[in-house]
């Protein structure tokens, strides 16, 4: 399995500030994705990060908000910006090893004040 | 509709078995998978399908596939406190995961 790792691990930021997530994945990967996960709720696919190339955002999400940058096969960053309470959630990598099985990282807990 | 569906509580007693349910929307979803989410944890992969599978065993795991009515079930047999947990079952829509809203499975001793 691909072993993912997340940086910051949790963060308390204040509101109208951006923060950067990054990922890293102990090998190289096709395709890398960024998720979230608000407070109880499930997980959402905010883009597919692609390497070389700008980001593949999901409706309801745009570039302006969340930039992605992915520069190699085991790197993403995901930027939150101009943070407001509401993006106070989890946001997660994931990764698709061998074709069928995606990984997740352990997670980013944002806090938004 | 669009949306992966699941029930939101279970509730068993520690050496039973658990069944968690799940139907999915896209009948071209190629794998189908369950994840494992503890308390402030990220998700593990517990086990996948591919869709022209019925049944994939895994220790104590048995994924149920019927393909025909969209229905997805997990089944976690001698159910131990440490199951205890959120569990997710997902499509895959090209590689995108699309979540259901998570079984939450509280395991009584």
């Amino acid at each position: 399995s691909a072993v993912i790792s997340q940086k910051p691990s949790r963060d308390i930021c204040q509101r109208g500030t951006s923060l950067t997530i990054q990922c890293q994945v102990d090998s190289q990967v096709t395709m890398m994705f960024w998720y979230r996960q608000q407070p109880g709720q499930s997980l959402t696919l905010i883009a597919t990060a692609n390497q070389g190339s700008e980001a593949t955002y999901e409706s309801g999400f745009v570039i302006d908000k969340f930039p992605i940058s992915r520069p190699n096969l085991t790197f993403s960053t995901l930027t939150v910006s101009n943070m407001s309470p509401e993006d106070s959630s989890i946001y997660l990598c994931s990764v698709v090893s061998r074709d069928v099985e995606q990984y997740f990282g352990p997670g980013t807990r944002l806090t938004v004040t | 509709g669009e949306d992966v569906e699941q029930s939101l509580f279970l509730s068993v007693r520690e050496g039973d078995s658990s069944v968690i349910n799940c139907t999915y929307t896209d009948s071209s979803s190629t794998y189908l998978y369950w994840y494992k989410q503890e308390p402030g944890a990220g998700l593990q992969l517990l086990t996948y399908i591919f869709s022209n599978m019925d049944m994939k065993q895994d220790q104590r795991l048995t994924v149920l596939l019927n393909k025909k009515d969209k229905h997805l079930s997990l089944r976690i047999a001698d159910t131990q406190t440490g199951d205890s947990a959120i569990y997710f079952c997902a499509e895959s829509r090209g590689g995108k995961l699309i979540f259901g809203q998570g079984t939450e499975l509280s395991v009584k001793p």
